[in-house]
């Protein structure tokens, strides 16, 4: 089975930290994404990396960046964590071919205080 | 540009009871579409796919749905709901070409299960 694991699922945070949140999948995947969900606003793309570091901006990349050193692993970054940041956080991998579906992790539920 | 539309924000079906979720897409060619299940504080899981052939997809957990081209859209049926099924569903699309791409979701439905 694919396996996408998020490193924390409850995160809390004092605004204007650095956080850092890590996603890593075991099936050699190409293509890696980090969503952030918000009711009533289902699932926004932040970024996306098609390959090892290669990314490429979402719809909702402000105050965000990311990391793509390694093929298992993408890391989302939030620069200075603002209280509007607080939301919960999805990452998904697919293999980079026709015909495959996205594999979400359990996902990290982020409180900035 | 793909997008998804999920007309219903919350849907109540009593235990037993049918259920149809709606989904309508908008692409400009075949799309690869998609139906995940999310329980409350969980990730999403697929619940099953279209790609190609047979308009009609089973799923898992008892799901199934239908494309159809003519209406741009790919709804989820289930002959009989059980109280775990309880959860918010998300539609999915992909464009049918290129190996890369990001999958465009709808915003949810959350089913609710009165007993």
């Amino acid at each position: 089975d694919v396996k996408v694991t998020q490193s924390s699922r409850y995160l809390v945070k004092r605004t204007g930290e650095k956080v850092f949140l890590e996603c890593v999948q075991d099936m050699d995947h190409e293509n890696m994404f980090w969503y952030r969900q918000d009711p009533g606003l289902g699932l926004r793309l932040i970024y996306f990396s098609y390959d090892v570091k290669m990314k490429e901006k979402g719809d909702i990349p402000e105050g965000y960046s990311v990391s793509r050193e390694k093929k298992e692993r993408f890391s989302l970054i939030l620069e200075s964590a603002s209280t509007n940041q607080t939301s919960m956080y999805l990452c998904a991998s697919r293999k980079g071919a026709r015909r495959t579906e996205a594999f979400f992790g359990q996902g990290t539920r982020l409180t900035v205080v | 540009a793909q997008s998804v539309t999920q007309p219903d924000i919350h849907i109540t079906v009593s235990e037993g009871a049918s259920l149809e979720l709606r989904c309508n897409y908008s692409y400009g060619a075949t799309p690869y579409l998609f139906w995940y299940v999310q329980s409350p504080g969980q990730g999403l899981q697929l619940l099953l796919k279209y790609f190609s052939g047979d308009t009609l997809v089973q799923g898992i957990k008892g799901f199934e749905a239908e494309f159809k081209r003519s209406q741009s859209s790919f709804n989820l049926r289930k002959p009989s709901v059980h109280w775990s099924d309880a959860a918010e569903y998300f539609c999915a699309v992909g464009p049918a070409s290129g190996g890369s791409y990001i999958p465009t979701f709808g915003r949810g439905t959350s089913l609710i299960v009165h007993p």
